[in-house]
């Protein structure tokens, strides 16, 4: 079975820009959820998707958003880059809220220039 | 609120040495805990996981770790290190509601020969 996906892997922006990631799941798997991984502030969660619905929502400004498709897809959006914005974004799907085990994948490494 | 906290941010054990890694929690409820190990330029690879029944839990590669509700922690040990197992560990709690993880600062972990 194939893991959790995440295109780009690599991403170079420049500031005021938006970009989009994308997070496909474990086939099956119906939540996921968004981490930001930084040095400074290490793994901070973002938000969390079950049935295109979002479930939470992390301590993140409104630049930060998401959404997932029927087919269990996810999107990421960031608005208005800033040089802060500089991470690695990690998907994480699990077969659903309460399955509690969650499975990452490789990550998107954005740079915001 | 809830926290995860890894006091020991570098660790250098010597191949064949064992090993262990700390983590203590701050949850008001019965948490469920993880271990995740993470490569460099990689995403999250689960090692193990605490939910109930019996603390001591072993996990892939040999690892292994100890939930001890008293003291809050849940220490992570390998018995004989290999040159492979140097990544960076991070320990995770999960809470009843959803899937958002807090993750500690993480450990790293050298290896020399």
């Amino acid at each position: 079975k194939a893991g959790v996906t995440q295109t780009p892997r690599y991403l170079i922006k420049t500031r005021g820009q938006q970009v989009t990631l994308s997070c496909s799941p474990i086939s099956g798997h119906r939540s996921v959820s968004w981490y930001q991984q930084t040095p400074g502030q290490g793994l901070q969660f973002l938000f969390e998707y079950f049935s295109e619905t979002q479930r939470n929502k992390g301590n993140f400004p409104g630049r930060f958003s998401g959404r997932q498709f029927s087919n269990s897809r996810s999107e990421m959006n960031v608005s208005t880059l800033e040089l802060g914005d500089s991470a690695l974004y990690l998907c994480a799907s699990s077969l659903d809220p309460g399955e509690k085990e969650q499975f990452f994948g490789p990550g998107t490494r954005l740079t915001v220039l | 609120a809830q926290s995860v906290t890894q006091p020991d941010i570098h660790i250098t054990v010597s191949e064949g040495a064992s090993l262990e890694l700390r983590c203590n929690y701050s949850y008001g409820a019965t948490p469920y805990l993880f271990w995740y190990v993470q490569s460099p330029g990689q995403g999250l690879q689960l090692l193990l996981k605490y939910f109930s029944g019996d603390t001591l839990v072993q996990g892939i590669k040999g690892f292994e770790a100890e939930f001890k509700r008293s003291q809050s922690s849940f220490n992570l040990r390998k018995p004989s290190v290999h040159w492979s197992d140097a990544a960076e560990y991070f320990c995770a709690v999960g809470v009843n509601t959803g899937n958002q993880f807090y993750f500690g600062t993480g450990t790293s972990l050298t290896v020399i020969p």
